[in-house]
């Protein structure tokens, strides 16, 4: 089986922009969830998707917001991009219906704010 | 609030020797994995330990899991060059696809 997929691998925007992030789950896996990671921070949760449906949120501002479309890819945005927001961005899929919940990571996206 | 608290945060061995990565958690949870990721990587799974008393081994890696204790250890015998890398653990958040990560160990292994 073909893992995660995230695209693009790197991205530098400016302070303002806007971006868009990409990631295709596992064939068959149906929840998709994205962190955030920074060497100050560490990984931290921003959200899960489940059949297209946000179940979960973390703690980050509303200027971070995904979807997830019926073929259970999913795309997560952030809009006004701070110097902060300079990142790994790694998006995980699981099939939480088969009761082992693990997680698998795909490569990241880094994400530069200059 | 989940906390996931690993120690130590830095550790660096002799090829040879044994050590273990402590990792305590602050609610109960049934689930706890651990990663390993390298320099510039993704997140590669180790284990995942299900319930109390939970012993995986691969390779030269050993994880345990104590609910009661909210710790779980990885145990490393007679490391090799090969296992330099940052060692995570995580921990599902009340049931959810949302799992809270220890801050991670950065492990370097010296011939």
């Amino acid at each position: 089986k073909a893992g995660v997929t995230q695209t693009p691998r790197y991205l530098i925007k400016t302070r303002g922009q806007q971006v868009t992030l990409s990631c295709s789950p596992i064939s068959g896996h149906r929840s998709v969830s994205w962190y955030q990671q920074t060497p100050g921070q560490g990984l931290q949760f921003l959200f899960e998707y489940f059949s297209e449906t946000q179940r979960n949120k973390g703690n980050f501002p509303g200027r971070f917001s995904g979807r997830q479309f019926s073929n259970s890819r999913s795309e997560m945005n952030v809009s006004t991009l701070e110097l902060g927001d300079s990142a790994l961005y790694l998006c995980a899929s699981s099939s939480p219906g088969q009761g082992v919940y693990e997680q698998y990571f795909g490569p990241g996206t880094r994400l530069t704010v200059t | 609030e989940l906390k996931v608290e690993q120690n130590p945060l830095f550790l660096s061995m002799q090829e040879g020797k044994n050590y273990t990565i402590y990792c305590n958690y602050s609610t109960t949870s049934d689930r706890l994995y651990w990663y390993r990721q390298d320099p510039g990587k993704s997140l590669e799974s180790l284990f995942v330990l299900l319930s109390n008393g939970a012993v995986k081994q691969e390779g030269r890696l050993m994880a345990s899991l104590d609910t009661k204790a909210r710790l779980s250890t990885l145990h490393i015998t007679a490391a090799v060059h090969d296992l330099s890398a940052t060692y995570f653990c995580a921990v599902d958040g009340q049931g959810a696809q949302k799992l809270v990560f220890g801050q991670g160990t950065r492990l370097t292994i010296n011939p």
